[in-house]
């Protein structure tokens, strides 16, 4: 099935460092969503974008909905060992479509 | 507000097998979704119910994969029989509207 392009695939950072990571698409979206998943866990949902050029912050975690709606970014400052996990973005055209195109997720690893 | 609560947690079993997946989504969701996540992967939809109407079930196999929601609250996902190749984890998530889903933890599924 169709998913979307993430970026990176996995990260090593030290604690306190900040994370950049972002989405893109072929298609349009009208909303993006950011979700965590932990090990053996369901996906968490951090963040939902609704609007082109929307900036979004949920304490430290930051998102924005890019200008052309084919692209998503999440920022995430000063990070802590408990932000370890993979994070999805995922893309939803809305409407009579109401299904989630998910990205296949970056792997964040935290160094205390 | 309880989550989305999905049965069992993990279930092994030998191919060719049948196997039945539950879940009861939050209180007041019309719309229920089973997505499978492969390892690595992120989700992808299998299927979508509006109340007890499933409408979008093109990417569910049918050969093998059945799933039901009678009364419109909580929804089975059977397969019959298994194979190898659908190990993996199945996600049922809920929303109210389409621009949000909260996922359950899953059914972490081994077929040997």
């Amino acid at each position: 099935g169709q998913q979307l392009n993430q970026s990176p695939q996995s990260m090593f950072i030290q604690e306190g460092e900040d994370v950049s990571m972002n989405c893109t698409s072929s298609s349009i979206f009208n909303t993006w969503l950011w979700y965590k998943q932990d090990p053996g866990e369901g996906p968490v949902l951090l963040i939902a974008l609704y609007k082109a050029g929307e900036l979004t912050s949920n304490g430290r975690l930051t998102a924005q909905f890019g200008i052309t709606r084919k692209d998503s970014f999440l920022n995430i400052s000063a990070s802590i060992p408990s932000d370890v996990g993979i994070y999805f973005c995922a893309g939803n055209y809305g409407g009579s479509q109401g299904n989630l195109i998910f990205g296949k997720g970056t792997k964040l690893s935290v160094k205390p | 507000e309880a989550g989305v609560v999905q049965s069992p947690r993990y279930k092994i079993i030998e191919k060719k097998q049948p196997v039945a997946f539950w879940c009861n989504p939050i209180s007041g969701h019309n719309t229920l979704y089973w997505y499978l996540q492969n390892l690595g992967q992120g989700p992808e939809l299998l299927i979508r119910y509006e109340n007890e109407e499933a409408v979008d079930d093109s990417q569910l196999p049918k050969d093998r994969f059945s799933a039901e929601r009678l009364k419109g609250v909580d929804s089975t996902l059977k397969i019959q029989p298994a194979e190898l190749g659908d190990s993996a984890v199945y996600l049922c998530a809920s929303s109210y509207d389409s621009s949000k889903q909260f996922f359950g933890p899953g059914t972490r599924l081994t077929v040997l």
